[in-house]
C-alpha cells in the first residue's frame, strides 16, 4: 500500500498569500495524483488530477506540479473560499486507492 | 447536471446489517466504473471500493472484504453497498463517487471526479 504524507497538517495564512502545501508518496506514483477540497460539512471537489491539470471550473489560482514521489498544490492569491482542508490522493496503484490526511487552511 | 444522491444512512448495532444507495444523473451512469469512499468523524477519506461498469470487476479495502458488498443497477441508475457485520469502526459519512477513466502512457487511470454528499453510518448499541 502507497502511504501518502502531507505537510503542514495545518497553515495559518491570509487573505491574498499564496501557499504551498506539500505532498509525498512512499513509492512512486508516476504523475496519477489529485487533489481535493473538503468544506466543513460538505463532500469532497476534484480540484487537481495528473499532478497538474485542473478540473472542470476550477479556478487558475490553483495549481498542481511535481512527479513520482513528490508533490505540490500551490493557490495563489487566496480567497476567503478557499479555507477548507485540502487531500492529496494517489490512483497509480490501486486497490486501494490512499489519501493524504489533509492539510486545513486557516486564517 | 452531474448529481449522486447518497440514501440508507443510520443507526445500526454493532454486527447489524446496512444497505446504502446512491442514485446517480446527469450522466451515463452504465459508462462509468463507481466507487464508495468514507470519512469517519474528524478523520480523512478512506476508499472503501470501486466496481466497474457492467459490475464484472469489484475491489475492496482490505478492512471491509468479506464484510461489505459492492453492486450497481445500470438500468436504475443506482450504486449500493451492502455493509455486514457492522463494527464501530465502520462508522463514518459514506460517499460515492464517479470515477474517470483516462487513457495514457499506455494504460488507464482512474481517479474520482464527481462526489455525492454523503449518508452517515453510526454504529453503535
Amino acid at each position: 500500500e502507497i502511504v501518502m504524507t502531507q505537510s503542514p497538517a495545518t497553515l495559518s495564512v491570509s487573505p491574498g498569500e499564496r501557499v504551498t502545501l506539500s505532498c509525498r508518496a512512499s513509492q512512486s506514483v508516476n504523475s496519477d495524483l489529485a487533489w481535493y477540497q473538503q468544506k466543513p460539512g460538505q463532500a469532497p471537489r476534484l480540484l487537481i488530477y495528473g499532478t497538474s491539470t485542473r478540473a472542470t471550473a476550477i479556478p487558475a489560482r490553483f495549481s498542481g506540479s511535481g512527479s513520482g514521489t513528490e508533490f505540490t498544490l500551490t493557490i495563489s492569491g487566496l480567497q476567503s473560499e478557499d479555507f477548507a482542508i485540502y487531500y492529496c490522493q494517489q490512483y497509480n496503484n490501486w486497490p486501494p486507492y490512499t489519501f493524504g490526511q489533509g492539510t486545513k487552511l486557516e486564517i | 447536471e452531474v448529481q449522486l444522491v447518497e440514501s440508507g444512512g443510520g443507526l445500526v448495532q454493532p454486527g447489524g446489517s446496512l444497505r446504502l444507495s446512491c442514485a446517480a444523473s446527469g450522466f451515463t451512469f452504465s459508462h462509468y466504473w463507481m466507487s464508495w469512499v468514507r470519512q469517519a468523524p474528524g478523520k480523512g477519506l478512506e476508499w472503501v471500493a470501486n466496481i466497474k461498469q457492467d459490475g464484472s470487476e469489484e475491489y475492496y479495502v482490505d478492512s471491509v472484504k468479506g464484510r461489505f458488498t459492492i453492486s450497481r443497477d445500470n438500468a436504475k441508475n443506482s450504486l449500493y453497498v451492502q455493509m455486514n457485520s457492522l463494527r464501530a469502526g465502520d462508522s463514518a459519512v459514506y460517499y460515492c463517487a464517479r470515477v474517470i477513466s483516462a487513457w495514457y502512457a499506455y494504460d488507464y487511470h482512474y481517479y474520482m471526479d464527481v462526489w455525492g454528499n454523503g449518508t452517515a453510518v453510526t454504529v453503535s448499541s
